[in-house]
C-alpha cells in the first residue's frame, strides 16, 4: 500500500517569495505522482503529474517538481509566488498500472502582501 | 478543460432518511469515476470506484449496503447515502477519469452534506 506525507500543513509566505511545499511518499512498487490545487470554493485541480522521463515537471502557471526516487519524494516549488497562488496544495500517489489515488494531507499555501 | 459537475452542492436531510449525490462529468466521457469523503481540515479519503456498467469497488471499512453507487453510464455517477445518521455528516467529492493509470482525474466540486 502506498502512503503520502505533506510535512507543513500551513505555509505562509511573502509575495514574490520562493515556497517549496514537501511531499514524501511511501510504496513498495514503482508510482505515478501528482499535485492538485484547490482553490477557495473550488474542486481540485491537477497542477502537474509525473509519469515517467524527465524527474523535473513543470505546471503552465510557474510551478515545478522534480521526482527523487532515492529520496521518496515529490516537492512541488515556485520561484516567485503570488497572491493568486493561495490555495490549499495536495500531493498524490497511485501504483503505475492503477488509477486508484492515495493523497498527503494537504498543504494551505497563504501569500502575504 | 474538462469540466465535472455534482449536484447538490449542499444537503441538509434528517437522521433516517436517503440522500442521492449526482456526478457527471460534462464534456468527456468517464470511463471510471471515483468518490471520495473529506472531514475537516483532513485529506480526500478513496471510498469506491466505479466503471460504467460494473459494480463499484469499494475501499476496505466503507460499507456498500450503506453507501450505494450507480454508474448507469459515461457521464453519470450516483451515490446514495442510505438511512443517513450524523456520523455521516462530510464533505462528499467525486471524480472522473477518462482514460486508465497515469490519466488525470477531475475533481467536482463537492457535496456538503449535514445529517440532522
Amino acid at each position: 500500500a502506498q502512503s503520502v506525507t505533506q510535512l507543513d500543513s500551513q505555509v505562509p509566505v511573502f509575495e514574490e517569495a520562493p515556497v517549496e511545499l514537501r511531499c514524501n511518499y511511501s510504496s513498495s512498487v514503482s508510482v505515478y505522482l501528482f499535485w492538485y490545487v484547490q482553490y477557495p470554493n473550488q474542486g481540485l485541480q491537477l497542477l502537474l503529474k509525473y509519469l515517467s522521463g524527465s524527474t523535473l515537471v513543470e505546471s503552465i502557471n510557474g510551478f515545478e517538481a522534480e521526482f527523487n526516487k532515492s529520496q521518496t519524494s515529490f516537492h512541488l516549488r515556485k520561484p516567485s509566488v503570488h497572491i493568486s497562488d493561495t490555495a490549499e496544495y495536495y500531493c498524490a500517489v497511485s501504483h503505475q498500472g492503477a488509477q486508484k489515488l492515495v493523497f498527503g494531507q494537504g498543504t494551505r499555501l497563504t501569500i502575504n502582501p | 478543460g474538462a469540466v465535472v459537475s455534482q449536484h447538490p452542492s449542499r444537503v441538509i436531510c434528517k437522521s433516517g432518511t436517503s440522500v442521492k449525490i449526482e456526478c457527471r462529468s460534462l464534456d468527456f466521457q468517464a470511463t471510471t469515476m471515483f468518490w471520495y469523503r473529506q472531514f475537516p481540515k483532513q485529506s480526500l479519503m478513496l471510498m469506491a470506484t466505479s466503471n460504467e456498467g460494473s459494480k463499484a469497488t469499494y475501499e476496505q471499512g466503507v460499507e456498500k449496503d450503506k453507501f450505494l453507487i450507480n454508474h448507469a453510464s459515461l457521464t453519470l455517477s450516483t451515490l446514495t447515502v442510505t438511512s443517513a445518521h450524523p456520523e455521516d455528516s462530510s464533505f462528499y467529492i467525486c471524480s472522473a477519469s477518462p482514460g486508465g493509470p497515469g490519466e488525470t482525474q477531475y475533481f467536482g466540486p463537492g457535496t456538503r452534506l449535514l445529517v440532522l
